[in-house]
């Protein structure tokens, strides 16, 4: 199994561009999170997809961040327009279940917004 | 309040020492689950180990080893003859039957000195 791949590994853009991180989850996981990670705040939930839908999104810090989830296999967060402040690493995991399965995380996109 | 309380911000020991991760938990739920993970230098998360909160048995892999107490919420981990290869920051975990999400600790950043 390749694990959960996310791309890009690194993303450097200017304030107000739009970004665009990808994942692929592991096959037959029906659960894919994104979490974002910084020192201030620790790791975060953003949101998490069920089955392709996305069931809890009150982590998503505001209207400038979405996700989707088109199918089983690709899921993208778009962060339009981007600030400094959204300079973190973003992970995508994914798990057989939403409780008692543990989440397999990608490598991270290191995303940094000047 | 923080469900999820790892108090040692970093650690620092010498190659060949023991080192004993704190990870102290608050839920009331009566079915939860606790996971450990961890975070080397390059920055991705790895699944490290899973308990039920039915199984209070202790876990040997290797050199790691796991001390789940329910009468002291916590479930510590301890790396004997600790190597270079374990500097990491490693994060607790907790789920709950009833719930949605994962709450993480704030990690233990772990040095390991030559």
């Amino acid at each position: 199994d390749a694990g959960v791949i996310q791309s890009p590994r690194h993303e450097v853009t200017e304030m107000g561009q739009e970004v665009t991180l990808r994942c692929k989850p592991i096959s037959g996981h029906d659960y894919l999170f994104w979490y974002r990670q910084t020192m201030m705040r620790g790791l975060e939930l953003l949101i998490y997809f069920n089955n392709n839908v996305p069931i809890d999104d009150s982590g998503m810090p505001e209207d400038r961040f979405s996700a989707k989830m088109p199918n089983a296999s690709f899921s993208t967060l778009k962060i339009q327009p981007s600030e400094p402040r959204d300079s973190a690493v973003y992970f995508c995991a994914s798990s057989r279940t939403v409780n008692n399965s543990p989440l397999h995380f990608g490598n991270g996109t290191r995303l940094t917004v000047t | 309040a923080q469900k999820v309380t790892q108090a040692q911000t970093e650690i620092s020991v010498v190659e060949k020492e023991d080192v004993t991760l704190d990870c102290v938990y608050e839920t009331r739920d009566t079915t939860y689950y606790l996971f450990w993970y961890k975070q080397p230098p390059s920055g991705e998360l790895v699944f490290l180990i899973r308990r039920n909160s039915f199984d209070e048995q202790n876990e040997i892999s290797g050199r790691y080893s796991w001390n789940f107490q329910k009468s002291t919420s916590s479930f510590n981990f301890t790396i004997t003859a600790s190597q270079v290869v374990d500097s990491a920051v490693y994060f607790c975990a907790l789920s709950e039957r009833g719930g949605n999400q994962f709450y993480f600790g704030t990690g233990t950043s772990l040095t390991v000195i030559p």
